[in-house]
């Protein structure tokens, strides 16, 4: 079985611009996660979704970040514009519904030049 | 809200040698723990949990119990090896799992 799948591995990118992540989770889980990981720290999420609908974004910075989940599988999250504060590993889970095991994608490394 | 605290690494170890990662929390209600493994580039695998107290997971050598009346889940392992070298992190899911709040990870270095 496919795990979660995520793209690109690598971005580096100079500030103002935007960048945009990918996330394909594994087939039949319904609830997505996107997590922001900073050097040395653990993850922290930024938005939840189950199916299509965002249940938990509280924590995402909203007035430069925005994401989807269209049709309730893949997702993206998008930055516009990024700031040097962006630079982090950001992570994908995703988990059945109510499920309390989240798997996790190998992550996009973002650079903020 | 809820936290965890783990104790800072590195922590340094030569092979087939006695592991503890401390690991405390603080929470509302009775969450569920969880011990993460993230390997130098790869993103973060399960490797145990425990749901209710008095709990006992383990998974490929390493164990840890759910301790209520310390707030307490340290990780333990009797023989690390070099393949251990990761860095771990501690979580706790809160009510319905939904979310997960990390600590800090401690990075683990097995030598030969």
């Amino acid at each position: 079985e496919a795990g979660v799948v995520q793209s690109p591995r690598y971005k580096i990118i100079e500030k103002k611009q935007p960048v945009a992540f990918w996330c394909n989770p594994i087939s039949g889980h319904n609830t997505l996660y996107w997590y922001r990981q900073n050097l040395g720290q653990g993850p922290e999420l930024l938005i939840r979704y189950e199916n299509e609908e965002a249940v938990d974004d509280s924590q995402l910075p909203k007035d430069r970040f925005s994401a989807e989940r269209l049709k309730g599988v893949d997702s993206t999250l998008k930055i516009q514009p990024a700031e040097l504060g962006d630079s982090a590993v950001y992570l994908c889970a995703s988990s059945l519904a109510g499920g309390r095991e989240q798997y996790f994608g190998p992550g996009t490394r973002l650079t903020v030049t | 809200g809820d936290s965890v605290t783990q104790m800072e690494g590195p922590v340094t170890l030569s092979e087939e040698a006695f592991l503890t990662i401390n690991c405390t929390y603080t929470a509302t209600g009775y969450p569920s723990l969880f011990w993460y493994v993230q390997y130098p580039g790869e993103g973060l695998q399960l490797l145990l949990k425990a749901t209710k107290a008095d709990d006992k997971g383990s998974n490929k050598g390493f164990e840890a119990t759910y301790r209520k009346e310390t707030t307490s889940f340290h990780l333990e392992k009797g023989s690390v090896q070099v393949s251990d070298s990761a860095v771990y992190f501690c979580a706790l899911g809160g009510t319905g799992f939904q979310k997960l709040v990390f600590g800090t990870g401690t990075r683990l270095l097995v030598s030969p």
